[in-house]
């Protein structure tokens, strides 16, 4: 199956500063992904969906200056978690979607998620 | 999408089939049933998906009811690694530059 990987799988990171997340598609061309957050013992919450090539867009309450996603290429899409404080710690996990594989398959792809802890 | 109604939580032994119901009332012709399941502290992995009829996969058996309305997930022979948070999330089948949106499922916990 598809595979899909996050970089780096944890952080810990000083209040103020910023933090990248990398989402990966292994073996196949994601032409969306998708950027989730979880905090502890809750569901996972959509932040916001990236195309390659384009802007992404984001879920109401999430501020897109705050959380810059960058969809450059076909198999990578970045996070960035700008001047992080502590109420930004949470999981973040992204999915990816291959228009090919979804219509034989499952639609979504998850990553093993990146574990944020901001000091 | 339809909305679904999971139980908050379960309890199954191991070695024994866990079956996890999910209610989807309002659901439309054309919406798929999928599962998905999170591990601590994991991504989530899918499981299995179907429309009408019931399905079965080498993790999972989905059976449908007639009227669509419900549906359970069956693990035939749960082990200590089937405890998970389970979801149900009910959605049109070509959607695919859409997100899915998960409930808050069911919490499986297998127990020697």
């Amino acid at each position: 199956g598809a595979v899909v990987s996050q970089h780096p799988s944890w952080v810990i990171c000083k209040s103020g500063t910023s933090v990248k997340i990398e989402c990966r598609s292994l073996d196949f061309q994601a032409t969306t992904m998708f950027w989730y957050r979880q905090f502890p013992k809750q569901s996972l919450m959509l932040m916001a969906t990236s195309n390659e090539g384009s802007k992404a867009t984001y879920e109401q309450g999430v501020e897109k200056d705050k959380f810059l996603i960058n969809h450059a290429s076909l198999t990578l899409s970045t996070l960035t978690v700008t001047s992080a404080h502590p109420e930004d710690s949470s999981f973040y996990i992204c999915s990816a979607n291959d228009r090919v594989l979804s219509l034989n398959y499952n639609e979504q792809f998850f990553g093993p998620g990146t574990r944020l802890t901001v000091l | 999408d339809a909305k679904t109604t999971q139980p908050t939580s379960m309890d199954c032994a191991e070695g024994r089939a866990a079956n996890l119901p999910c209610n989807h009332s309002t659901i439309s012709g054309n919406e798929y049933v999928y599962w998905y399941r999170q591990i601590h502290s994991q991504g989530p992995q899918y499981i299995i998906h179907g429309l009408k009829n019931n399905e079965t996969n080498e993790m999972a058996s989905l059976i449908i009811t007639e009227d669509r309305k419900s549906s359970t997930l069956i693990l035939p022979h749960a082990t200590l690694r089937d405890t998970a948070v389970y979801y149900c999330i009910v959605r049109v089948r070509d959607q695919a530059g859409t997100a899915l949106i998960f409930g808050k499922g069911t919490t499986l916990s297998v127990s020697s």
